[in-house]
């Protein structure tokens, strides 16, 4: 299984919003809404920020939002803070019932 | 809060067996599925495969020949052992929880601190 395919790097101003985008194939992302999104801090164990499309866990900031168009998901961060400078990995449920991740994205706020 | 912690040796030999266990705290290991995912140097995360509370485990593809996940209920752990590891193993290994009782799909919200698994001789 091929890794999903993530821009290596987003950058955006304090305040703005940015959008980091994961595209797949139609064995995983085009075949079911079961894409996740994890924020990673070097250093710390990742956390997990939207499952199932666009579903936030208890407890994350609606400043994070997901949403999916055929085999491409996009998380998109509103109202950037300082905070959010970290590697943004997404993942997706595949045909074969396996997990598959993206190359991840480093998120520079300037 | 259910809190993982990864534990196992730091350094493992080439063509040898890399062996590592998930202690689950906090929370029982019932009902959910228990996955290992590592993230080498400088790269992005894979996914290594998973065990189900009933036993049950599936694994990726590309290390299938080499990978046997286990669950050991009284103790509340999970374990990895990887064989006839090389170089390209070295990775920061991490133990998580799925985010949904009895479904795989829709994330891992509980994660250990990952534990750097260096291959060299």
């Amino acid at each position: 299984q091929s890794a999903l395919t993530q821009p290596a790097s987003v950058s955006g101003s304090l305040g703005q919003s940015i959008t980091i985008s994961c595209t797949g194939t139609s064995s995983d992302i085009g075949s079911y809404n079961f894409v996740s999104w994890y924020q990673h801090h070097p250093g710390k164990a990742p956390k997990l920020i939207i499952y199932d499309v666009s579903n936030r866990p208890s407890g994350v900031s609606n400043r994070f939002s997901g949403s999916k168009s055929g085999n491409t998901a996009s998380l998109t961060i509103s109202g950037l803070q300082a905070e959010d400078e970290a590697d943004y990995y997404c993942s997706s449920f595949t045909t074969r019932s396996t997990v598959v991740f993206g190359g991840g994205t480093k998120v520079t706020v300037l | 809060q259910v809190q993982l912690q990864e534990s196992g040796p730091g350094l493992v030999k080439p063509s040898e067996t890399l062996s590592l266990t998930c202690t689950v705290s906090r929370g029982s290991i019932s009902s959910y599925y228990w996955t290992w995912i590592r993230q080498p140097p400088g790269k992005g995360l894979e996914w290594i495969g998973y065990v189900y509370y009933s036993g049950s485990t599936d694994y990726n593809p590309s290390l299938k020949s080499r990978v046997t996940i286990s669950l050991d209920t009284s103790m509340n752990q999970f374990s990895l052992k990887l064989t006839s590891v090389t170089a390209a193993d070295t990775a920061v290994y991490y133990c998580a929880r799925s985010s949904h009782l009895g479904e795989f799909s829709s994330g891992f919200d509980s994660w250990g601190q990952g534990t750097l698994v260096t291959v060299s001789s």
